[in-house]
């Protein structure tokens, strides 16, 4: 089956920059989302197709897919960006999710 | 505003069933296909089921293929998950969530996500 790996933790300086990498088999030919989970919600669309963002989400979260991985990035960290992120992509119709970096904000 | 309000979860001997639903208001229910999403405690997201606006495709994950049923009552703005044979490791906190087309594809996304349903598999 399909995999998707995420590294379990990242962790930033208020205001620098976090590089969430994604890593699956030709992921690039793939779409891939994002979400962010805080702790006790549900999850909330960051990115789609690569390097969308919907409205309501702020301009310092984007993203980008090519080769083996997709990359989450957040520019200009801020404390409330400390949360659960998960990439998900597709693979023959089946919903396939990474498994998930905690970003932590010190 | 788009609402999705999952109920029917609680606590289930192993082997035995229950069954998921999902309350869809904020926009037009049978325009789009719909999905469930799990997340075992302390876990990560699992994708487990699909299903099209008209019920015409239906996809499950492995784990839950020939026990999980998945289906909808567009009349009813309602979701559903029928889960049979339920084992321990089936113990999550189920989320509905919407697709942005009417069938999902290579490049579907979940948005939003219900604020989900606990289901617990415990003797």
């Amino acid at each position: 089956s399909y995999e998707l790996t995420q590294p379990p933790s990242v962790s930033v300086s208020p205001g620098q920059t976090a590089s969430i990498p994604c890593s699956g088999d030709k992921l690039g030919d793939k779409y891939a989302c994002w979400y962010q989970q805080k702790p006790g919600q549900s999850p909330v669309l960051l990115i789609y197709q690569d390097n969308k963002r919907p409205s309501g989400i702020p301009e310092r979260f984007s993203g980008s897919n090519s080769g083996n991985t997709a990359t989450l990035t957040i520019s200009g960290t801020q404390t409330m960006d400390e949360a659960d992120y998960y990439c998900q992509a597709w693979d023959s119709s089946t919903g396939v999710f990474g498994t998930g970096t905690k970003v932590t904000v010190l | 505003e788009v609402q999705l309000v999952e109920s029917g979860g609680g606590l289930v001997q192993p082997g035995r069933s229950l069954r998921l639903s999902c309350a869809a208001s904020g926009f037009t229910f049978d325009d789009y296909a719909m999905h469930w999403v799990r997340q075992a405690p302390g876990k990560g997201l699992e994708w487990v089921s699909g299903i099209s606006w008209n019920s015409g495709t239906t996809g499950y994950a492995d784990s839950v293929k020939g026990r999980f049923t998945i289906s909808r009552d567009n009349a009813k703005k309602s979701l559903y998950l029928q889960m049979n044979s339920l084992r321990a490791e089936d113990t999550a906190l189920y989320y509905c969530a919407k697709d942005p087309g009417s069938n999902w594809g290579t490049d579907s996304w979940f948005d939003p996500w219900g604020q989900g349903t606990l289901v617990t598999v415990s003797s």
